[in-house]
């Protein structure tokens, strides 16, 4: 069955705005990772926080984690045009198997 | 030095004929992956190789034969193919343990049924 929500569904903002995407999932969890998948494109991996980590950073990405709370939030700083895509977090159960996917967030981001 | 290469990108079929999709990673990893996505962009795991042995077989029709020649790849055959087959097939794979938990996907082969 699937684990994770992404809240909201689709979110349009202006450049330079910031875009905040939410996860959340059901059971416990590895590791938690975001990606990015552009219109009719592959996956690209974008971040990966472990189960103990409650925040990361890379460039204008910020993840937070609550395992408390089974949820996650995806923090794009000064959107871009690029940063057009569709987010999605996936959720592992443990090291080697399969990624459990959300329904993603389809962000669009107008210049 | 594409890391996850698929082939073909592209595929259109006729309902009831066999094809197959291939999968290659030059990563070095142990661990691959297929992954359908659908019509609505949800993603669901199909296999899971690990070092050329079956791993995970989700609910997939037995019409769906993945083979794992070497831990390199992972080729997947689809017989009799049907108008839901219809979607997005990616392969990924990862290298678990050491903190390598990272899946890395190649970039999909649309599948199109008629």
């Amino acid at each position: 069955s699937q684990q994770g929500e992404e809240d909201p569904q689709a979110l349009s903002i202006q450049e330079g705005e910031n875009a905040t995407m939410n996860c959340s999932y059901k059971t416990s969890i590895n590791n938690l990772q975001w990606y990015r998948q552009n219109s009719g494109r592959g996956l690209v991996h974008l971040i990966l926080i472990r189960s103990n980590e409650r925040e990361k950073h890379s460039g204008r990405l910020r993840v937070t984690l609550d395992t408390s709370k089974k949820s996650s939030s995806l923090l794009i700083t000064a959107s871009r045009a690029a940063d057009t895509a569709s987010y999605f977090c996936a959720t592992d159960a443990q090291a080697g198997t399969a990624l459990i996917f959300g329904k993603g967030t389809t962000l669009s981001v107008s210049s | 030095d594409t890391a996850v290469s698929q082939t073909p990108k592209y595929l259109v079929t006729q309902m009831g004929n066999d094809k197959s999709i291939k999968c290659e990673q030059n990563l070095g990893h142990d661990t691959m992956y297929w992954y359908k996505q659908d019509s609505k962009k949800f993603l669901k795991i199909m296999f899971s190789y690990n070092n050329k042995e079956l791993i995970i077989n989700e609910t997939v029709p037995n019409r769906f034969s993945p083979k794992s020649p070497d831990k390199a790849h992972l080729n997947l055959h689809i017989n009799s193919l049907e108008l839901g087959d219809s979607a997005v097939y990616f392969c990924a794979s990862s290298q678990p343990g050491l903190g390598q938990d990272t899946q890395y996907f190649g970039p999909g082969t649309r599948l199109t049924v008629l």
